[in-house]
C-alpha cells in the first residue's frame, strides 16, 4: 500500500465548476498536508499547505484535511482554464525531511 | 527573488555512463532536496541536504550521491545509468526558519533520458 494515495484521472470539467480534489493516507504520523499545481514540462508549484486537520481558503483554493478518515482535499472554486495542470498532495514524511507524494490527477478545465 | 534554478534542462546519456545534475537553490535557502518524478508518477524522494551534509536518503541505490557547496547550491550524481533512471530529476530548496519543511519550492527539473 502506498503512503499516499491519489485517483490519477484524468478530470475533464467545464470552465465555471467547482472541483474536488482528493487523496488519502496511511500514516497516522503524517501533521502536514501540502497541495502542489504541475504544469507539463515545469516543476511543481506549492499551492498551499495545511498542519493537522481542519480548513484553510487561498482566493478560490480550500485545502481540507481530515486526519480521523486519514483524507485530504483541495477544492477549486470557479474553475478557469488555466487551472489545467496536474494536482499533487503531499505529505511531509517522518523525520519532516521528505514530501511523500501521491501519483497526482490531471485536471483538464475546458472554456 | 530568483527562485530554485537546475541545469541542464534536458539530458540524452547511454546505459553505463555517468551523470551530474546541478541545482542553485532559492536566495535565503540552506536545504536542498532531490526527487526522481517518473512519466505518470508523483516525486520520489531521493535525498536531502543541510549544511553541506546528508540530512535523509530514500530508497535509491549507493549510486546516486550528492553534494551540497558552501552557497547552499547541490549536485546529483547518478553512476552506472541504468534505463530506469529516465525520468524528471527535481531540486527543491527550503527556508531555514519555520517548522518542518513543509515548505519546499521546486525547480523546474532536468529530464534525462537514458538509452
Amino acid at each position: 500500500q502506498k503512503e499516499v494515495e491519489q485517483d490519477p484521472g484524468p478530470l475533464s470539467v467545464p470552465e465555471g465548476a467547482i472541483v474536488s480534489l482528493n487523496c488519502t493516507y496511511s500514516n497516522s504520523a503524517f501533521q502536514y498536508f501540502m497541495w502542489y499545481r504541475q504544469y507539463s514540462r515545469k516543476g511543481p508549484e506549492l499551492l498551499m499547505y495545511t498542519y493537522s486537520s481542519g480548513n484553510k481558503e487561498d482566493g478560490r483554493f480550500t485545502a481540507q484535511v481530515d486526519k480521523s478518515s486519514k483524507y485530504i482535499s483541495l477544492f477549486i472554486r470557479d474553475s478557469q482554464p488555466s487551472d489545467s495542470a496536474t494536482y499533487l498532495c503531499a505529505s511531509l514524511g517522518g523525520g519532516y525531511n521528505k514530501l511523500i507524494f501521491g501519483a497526482g490527477t490531471r485536471l483538464a478545465v475546458h472554456p | 527573488e530568483t527562485g530554485v534554478t537546475q541545469s541542464p534542462t534536458h539530458l540524452i546519456k547511454t546505459r553505463g555512463q555517468q551523470v551530474t545534475l546541478r541545482c542553485s537553490s532559492q536566495s535565503g535557502h540552506n536545504t536542498v532536496s532531490w526527487y526522481q518524478q517518473a512519466l505518470g508518477q508523483g516525486p520520489q524522494f531521493i535525498f536531502q541536504y543541510y549544511r553541506e551534509e546528508e540530512n535523509g536518503r530514500g530508497n535509491f541505490p549507493p549510486r546516486f550521491s550528492g553534494l551540497q557547496f558552501p552557497n547552499y547550491s547541490s549536485e546529483l550524481n547518478v553512476n552506472a545509468l541504468e534505463l530506469d533512471d529516465s525520468a524528471l530529476y527535481l531540486c527543491a530548496s527550503s527556508p531555514p526558519t519555520g517548522g518542518a519543511g513543509e515548505t519546499q519550492y521546486f525547480g523546474p527539473g532536468t529530464r534525462l533520458l537514458v538509452l
